[in-house]
């Protein structure tokens, strides 16, 4: 089974330049949800998918940032300006409700340093 | 929202010691995930636990629904699980909430 994909894995931009990361779940998973990870922090939930309707995006500051699932499958989140304060790794992960077990599937992460 | 703490933020220990990381929560869940992170890989689910224990290799999880807390042990620890361990409770919704991780570190 393949797993949660994303891209790019690495990116350096400047402040106020913009970037957009990729995510493909794993097939057949409903819920998607993009991650901000800072170093030393634990993941913070910036915004989840349910096919493609927003269950909850309460954290995602959406005077820059904006995400969007349009099919239901793949999503994109973009930044747009960024600041320093976003350098971190954005994480896409996925799930099943109805899956026994329901356990949440990670992908490598895409990091993001901005200078 | 659930608040979600871990102890020790960060542990060092010798290999082959008994190891032991906290996690308690504030709010009920229907189910508590222990992550693995390692430096600049991804994470991966060790254990989902909604009672009771579960036991995989060395590595043991346990859970207090009453208290609202979880442990993560492993034992006879050797080099290659020095990581970061997240511990994270999932509600009704499907929405997760993460711990800020223990990094643990095992010394040869």
């Amino acid at each position: 089974e393949a797993g949660v994909a994303q891209s790019p894995r690495y990116k350096i931009i400047e402040k106020r330049q913009s970037v957009a990361f990729w995510c493909n779940p794993i097939s057949g998973h409903a819920t998607l949800y993009w991650y901000q990870q800072i170093l030393g922090q634990g993941p913070k939930l910036l915004i989840q998918f349910q096919n493609n309707g927003v269950v909850d995006d309460s954290q995602l500051p959406k005077d820059r940032f904006s995400a969007e699932r349009l099919k239901g499958v793949d999503s994109t989140l973009k930044i747009q300006p960024a600041k320093l304060e976003d350098s971190a790794v954005y994480l896409c992960a996925s799930s099943s409700p109805w899956q026994a077990g329901n356990t949440i599937y990670f992908g490598e992460g895409s990091w993001l340093t901005v200078v | 929202k659930n608040e979600v703490e871990q102890s020790p933020q960060n542990l060092t220990a010798q290999e082959g010691e008994f190891i032991t990381i906290n996690c308690s929560y504030s709010v009920g869940i229907s189910a508590l995930h222990w992550l693995q992170q390692h430096p600049g890989g991804g994470i991966v689910s060790l254990f989902m636990l909604s009672s009771g224990k579960k036991k995989h290799g060395r590595l043991i999880a346990t859970i207090n629904i009453q208290e609202k807390h979880s442990s993560l042990h492993i034992t006879a620890s050797h080099p290659r699980d020095s990581a970061v361990y997240i511990c994270a409770t999932k509600n009704t919704g499907n929405q997760f909430y993460f711990g800020t991780g223990t990094s643990l570190t095992v010394i040869p």
